[in-house]
């Protein structure tokens, strides 16, 4: 089983609101990712966690705060989010020490 | 034929004829590549990946190329089906534990033909 489940699948929200994007994953990975993929680009890398710890932030605003409660689980928190960051994003998972990340099918979030 | 779009370089093939998906990377100290496939709604869908010390490996139906000597990479895949359309990705890395990073080619569309 190479699933990644992420909840929502779509989400709309407004500058002023704040949401949660969840991902989870069984297959054992201890490294679990958020990318954001803008339409016709590839998946731009934003957090790494590896053992639950958040090992990479490729200088994301603050406006995106990160989670992973346990190795199975990883949120990514959303609050007073501009236009500029309605994106699909995805996210992913692998074995720490080898670099297959797999996908899951991502959330479409448009921020009004 | 092949032609470059406003964002991606965009490859028509006819259903049951073969595609060469090109890929030039840009780290000479890169030892690990590997392919993505994206159809449209879904994340990236791994399919094949090769390392340095290899030139050539096969899959199901596809089969990757490197070259590098000139940094190259290509992703043939036999027999073009119309569920082969989709946006294909190259990824380069190094294998250093605790890299976890992958760099992204820009990608290529694939439009398959009936």
């Amino acid at each position: 089983d190479t699933e990644v489940t992420q909840t929502p699948k779509h989400l709309v929200m407004g500058m002023t609101n704040k949401k949660s994007l969840k991902c989870e994953q069984h297959m054992g990975h201890r490294a679990m990712y958020w990318y954001k993929q803008k339409a016709k680009k590839p998946p731009e890398l934003m957090f790494v966690y590896s053992y639950e710890k958040l090992s990479i932030n490729e200088s994301v605003p603050s406006r995106f705060s990160p989670e992973c409660p346990n190795s199975s689980l990883l949120n990514l928190h959303l609050h007073a989010l501009q236009p500029e960051d309605s994106a699909l994003y995805l996210c992913a998972s692998s074995h720490v020490a080898k670099n297959i990340q797999y996908f899951g099918a991502g959330t479409r979030l448009s921020v009004l | 034929g092949e032609s470059v779009g406003l964002h991606l370089p965009t490859l028509s093939v006819q259903e049951g004829d073969n595609s060469i998906i090109n890929c030039a990377y840009s780290n000479s100290a890169s030892d690990y590549f590997i392919w993505y496939k994206q159809e449209s709604g879904k994340g990236p869908q791994f399919i094949i990946d090769i390392r340095s010390n290899m030139d050539k490996r096969q899959g199901q139906r596809v089969t990757v190329l490197l070259n590098k000597t000139v940094k190259h990479l290509s992703l043939q895949i036999a027999a073009t089906q119309p569920g082969d359309s989709a946006v294909y990705f190259c990824a380069e890395t190094r294998l250093t534990y605790g890299n976890n990073r992958l760099a992204f080619g820009k990608g290529n569309q694939v439009v398959v033909i009936p």
